[in-house]
């Protein structure tokens, strides 16, 4: 299974982009990219996914490089509701999501 | 329901004896997933239905783990003999058959151990 690679920590101002990087430089052709959030004493929750090509949504965008082997989940406005564990998966052709330790981000007022 | 739903929300047990946790998906979704999350670290998987069979158990840490979804719908994890070790978060995940979709997730069952 590929494995990522993710900063333990990271800080962001409110108001500005937060921009969280993800290296999965053993990622399969078939293998898509997922992002999920943990906020504290909850369950995780799904913020995006892709397989080659650039994503949006009303939470994020999700930017792959034209390798794969890595690519940067964007958060454009940061708001302090957005403090949460961050994690960057690479999904398997069993189907299964196997989570790192992600990255911690505190936005700062 | 509106979305994954797991009970208890915590159970507390004495060293040895087993234990039950429940999770109910949402409604139509076939695949369901059980992890365990230790303080500080990241859910660990631990099996992954899809239907009524186990398509992946290589997460269970041992036998004393067994978890069951007779009827394709709710789902049973089971731990006997427990351990002080076994405390941690439970956490049940279930997604469409769609293999691409996202995965939602329950609040988990906050199991202690003493």
């Amino acid at each position: 299974d590929a494995k990522t690679t993710q900063p333990p920590s990271m800080d962001c101002a409110e108001g500005r982009a937060a921009n969280l990087p993800c290296n999965h430089s053993t990622i399969s052709g078939n293998e898509y990219v997922y992002w999920y959030r943990q906020i504290h004493s909850q369950g995780p929750q799904y913020i995006i996914h892709g397989l080659k090509n650039n994503e949006t949504n009303e939470m994020a965008s999700l930017i792959i490089t034209e390798d794969r082997k890595s690519s940067t989940l964007i958060l454009p406005h940061a708001t302090l509701r957005d403090t949460a564990v961050y994690y960057c998966i690479v999904r398997n052709t069993g189907n299964q999501f196997y989570f790192g330790t992600g990255t911690s981000l505190t936005v700062i007022p | 329901g509106a979305g994954v739903s797991q009970t208890p929300s915590n159970k507390v047990t004495e060293k040895g004896k087993y234990v039950e946790l429940r999770c109910d998906p949402i409604s139509g979704h076939t695949a369901l997933y059980w992890y365990r999350q230790s303080l500080g670290q990241g859910p660990e998987f631990l099996i992954y239905f899809q239907g009524t069979g186990a398509a992946d158990d290589s997460g269970l840490p041992n036998d004393r783990f067994f978890a069951v979804r007779p009827e394709g719908s709710v789902s049973t994890l089971k731990i006997q003999r427990t351990e002080r070790g076994d405390s941690a978060v439970y956490l049940c995940a279930s997604s469409f058959r769609n293999e691409r979709g996202e995965a939602f997730f329950g609040q988990g069952t906050r199991l202690t151990v003493v």
